[in-house]
């Protein structure tokens, strides 16, 4: 079973849209939350990280976390062709080197 | 910055060959993971290493084996290829600065089993 549960699992979205991803783990134990970004045939590269209750912004970029329900969801205002990729949501426990378990992603298409 | 960088890009096999994927890294980060995406997917933990000469399973670590005789380099062994198995391999690397730690990511070898 997945321990990472991303939805939906795709998503068009019109250029100038809003795209809204959710996040959520069945680990009571993990802390800290990361999304990724991955455009096709590229590497994963980080876009967001939240590890507190509440809201976090950067540009076009909003995520939320509610650490008691262990959900975290990522907002994308004004969607450009560009943000078309693979969304990875990501969450780690509180020590310092088991790496991150990934959700099987988001695909969100912006059409112009 | 650094970079990681990942030899070969694409790897063609044989069903049963045993199959070596390579990883370098200059950021000097002590973390560094091997992960495997399946068509689009998300990424699956196969082995992490902490330090130089240490090694921990992941979650599919089941057929493949692990080297990290340097801090800058970690290898991944496909013991016996299996038929039809297309996958690619992401190598990466972190910092050991508690658990608030961004993964970095090579380019990936792309594995093709005739």
């Amino acid at each position: 079973q997945q321990k990472v549960q991303q939805s939906p699992e795709s998503l068009i979205v019109p250029e100038g849209g809003m795209a809204s991803l959710n996040c959520t783990s069945s680990d009571r134990n993990v802390d800290y939350f990361w999304w990724y970004r991955q455009h096709s045939g590229k590497s994963p590269k980080m876009l967001m990280s939240i590890f507190s209750n509440g809201e976090k912004e950067e540009g076009r970029f909003t995520v939320h976390l509610n650490k008691a329900s262990l959900h975290t969801s990522l907002h994308i205002r004004d969607s450009q062709p560009s943000d078309s990729a693979l969304y990875l949501c990501a969450a780690s426990r509180n020590n310092y080197a088991q790496g991150l378990t990934f959700g099987l992603g988001t695909r969100v298409s912006v059409f112009p | 910055g650094g970079i990681i960088t990942q030899t070969p890009k694409f790897l063609i096999g044989q069903e049963g060959q045993k199959l070596t994927l390579k990883c370098q890294q200059n950021f000097n980060h002590d973390t560094m993971y091997w992960y495997r995406q399946d068509s689009g997917k998300g990424l699956r933990l196969i082995y992490y290493s902490i330090t130089e000469n240490d090694l921990q399973k992941g979650d599919l670590s089941e057929g493949y084996d692990a080297s990290r005789e340097k801090k800058s380099s970690f290898s991944l062994t496909v013991t016996s290829a299996q038929k039809n198995e297309m996958a690619v391999f992401l190598c990466a690397s972190s910092t050991r600065l508690g658990s608030q730690n961004t993964l970095y990511f090579g380019a990936g070898t792309r594995l093709s089993v005739l």
